[in-house]
């Protein structure tokens, strides 16, 4: 069964600190996606991608926040000088056709955790 | 209630029974989509339900959507401990919305 898969599965991070959080999707999905959910909170969108673009985003994702898919494998979430209110488990996610006939396929998470 | 609310927020049951998950929502939707989450581990998607279905079913699960009352409930028949994880409800809104709204979900735990 294809699989997204997320890297590293734990971060440690310093507050202010840059982190890349890293994403392979399923190869032939187009649609790609950020989730996150803090410590027993709902899970939160964050960022949806498509065509190279960013299609939609959330309050969340102010200017701390960017993604970039840098060739045709690779998502990446940025988050440039990261909050103690950052740390959550990250999830990437992707969709072949979007989220209006299937499910999304989500990775296993990141947990980043800002000290 | 938020978009997406499951009922109840937590569920403990004996293997062979069945669990029941209840999940409301406030505005029109697409489609509606349960997903399970096995502690500390990733959203496995079980079923997606659109907003013309009434019923679906996916081998041990079973899912409703009622539209007029904004509810879906999800039903896991013959329970077994490796069923033990929160599950939740997410609804797209559809149109040019490309997002997810995910409630705070119901843990289950199934005892052998």
């Amino acid at each position: 069964e294809p699989e997204v898969t997320q890297t590293p599965s734990h971060q440690v991070t310093q507050m202010g600190q840059e982190v890349i959080l890293r994403c392979v999707p399923i190869s032939n999905h187009l649609y790609f996606y950020w989730y996150r959910q803090i410590l027993g909170q709902k899970v939160e969108f964050l960022v949806s991608f498509y065509n190279n673009e960013i299609s939609e985003k959330s309050e969340i994702f102010d200017d701390q926040f960017s993604v970039e898919r840098p060739d045709g494998s690779n998502f990446t979430l940025k988050i440039r000088s990261t909050k103690l209110e950052d740390s959550a488990m990250y999830f990437c996610a992707s969709s072949e056709f979007g989220p209006w006939d299937y499910g999304y396929t989500f990775g296993s998470g990141t947990r980043l955790t800002v000290v | 209630s938020q978009q997406g609310e499951e009922d109840p927020q937590a569920l403990s049951i004996q293997e062979g029974e069945n669990a029941t998950m209840n999940c409301s929502y406030k505005t029109s939707i697409n489609n509606l989509q349960w997903y399970r989450q096995n502690s500390g581990r990733g959203l496995v998607h079980l079923i997606l339900i659109r907003s013309n279905e009434r019923e679906k079913h996916s081998g041990r699960l079973r899912v409703t959507l009622d539209t007029s009352k904004k509810s879906s409930s999800l039903l896991i028949t013959a329970s077994r401990a490796a069923d033990t994880a929160s599950y939740f409800c997410a609804t797209d809104v559809g149109g040019s919305n490309y997002k997810l709204t995910f409630g705070k979900g119901t843990l289950l735990t199934v005892n052998p």
